[in-house]
């Protein structure tokens, strides 16, 4: 199975800031994958799928990037509602395993 | 409005079984795949099994396999998880997750809010 490594596994930021999140996988993915935020308490939504493409209403703050096995995720200037846990997923296999998440804190 | 609303989780001893079931409505649902994914509390997302429209390919992840069944209905707009010989380490949040293809990505772009299933003596 392809393994997805996330790091790190948390920050501490303020509203602002630039973040980056890393997502590598075991194996080359390609671009199949994906990124989804998820709020205390709340399902995961998800923000970015090919590695770059953003979802219709997420902000252009966020953005990915990556191929193969390396993968980012940018938080241009990080807003108060974007403190959250955040997972790479990738789609190139029948087992769609997620990171271990990034949980953004103030 | 897609809507995907999970029920059957509670508390049952470790050995003990569970169904779970997903309504879907909002979405033609037989033409879409499905996935359980888990969140056991405080910690991350983990894909369990996945089932494609029709219900003829199925895969599940090395933890379950063998223990948990996914299937579905699709005249009753209905994906359910049927659950086996349940563990300490299956206590979790289960959602019930659409997936969506389109060119050079599958995506999980619905999900449920998730049934609790908690596994204890």
């Amino acid at each position: 199975d392809i393994q997805m490594t996330q790091s790190p596994s948390s920050l501490s930021a303020s509203v602002g800031d630039r973040v980056s999140i890393t997502c590598r996988a075991s194996q080359s993915i390609s671009r199949f994958l994906n990124w989804y935020q998820q709020k205390p308490g709340k399902a995961p939504k998800l923000l970015i799928s090919a590695a770059s493409s953003l979802q219709s209403g997420v902000p252009s703050r966020f953005s990915g990037s990556g191929s193969g096995t390396d993968f980012t995720l940018i938080i241009s200037s990080l807003q108060p509602e974007d403190f959250a846990t955040y997972y790479c997923q990738q789609s190139y296999s029948n087992y769609f395993t997620f990171g271990g998440g990034t949980k953004v804190e103030i | 409005e897609v809507q995907l609303v999970e029920s059957g989780g509670g508390l049952v001893q470790p050995g003990g079984s569970l169904r779970l079931s997903c309504a879907a409505s909002g979405f033609t649902f037989s033409s879409y795949w499905m996935h359980w994914v888990r969140q056991a509390p405080g910690k991350g997302l983990v894909w369990v099994s996945r089932i494609n429209s029709d219900g003829s390919s199925i895969s599940y992840a090395d933890s379950v396999k063998g223990r948990f069944t996914i299937s579905r209905d699709n005249a009753k707009n209905t994906l359910y998880l049927q659950m086996n010989s349940l563990r300490a380490e299956d206590t979790s949040l289960y959602y019930c997750v659409r997936e969506r293809s389109i060119v050079g990505a599958d995506l999980f772009d619905f999900w449920g809010q998730g049934t609790l299933v908690t596994v204890s003596s």
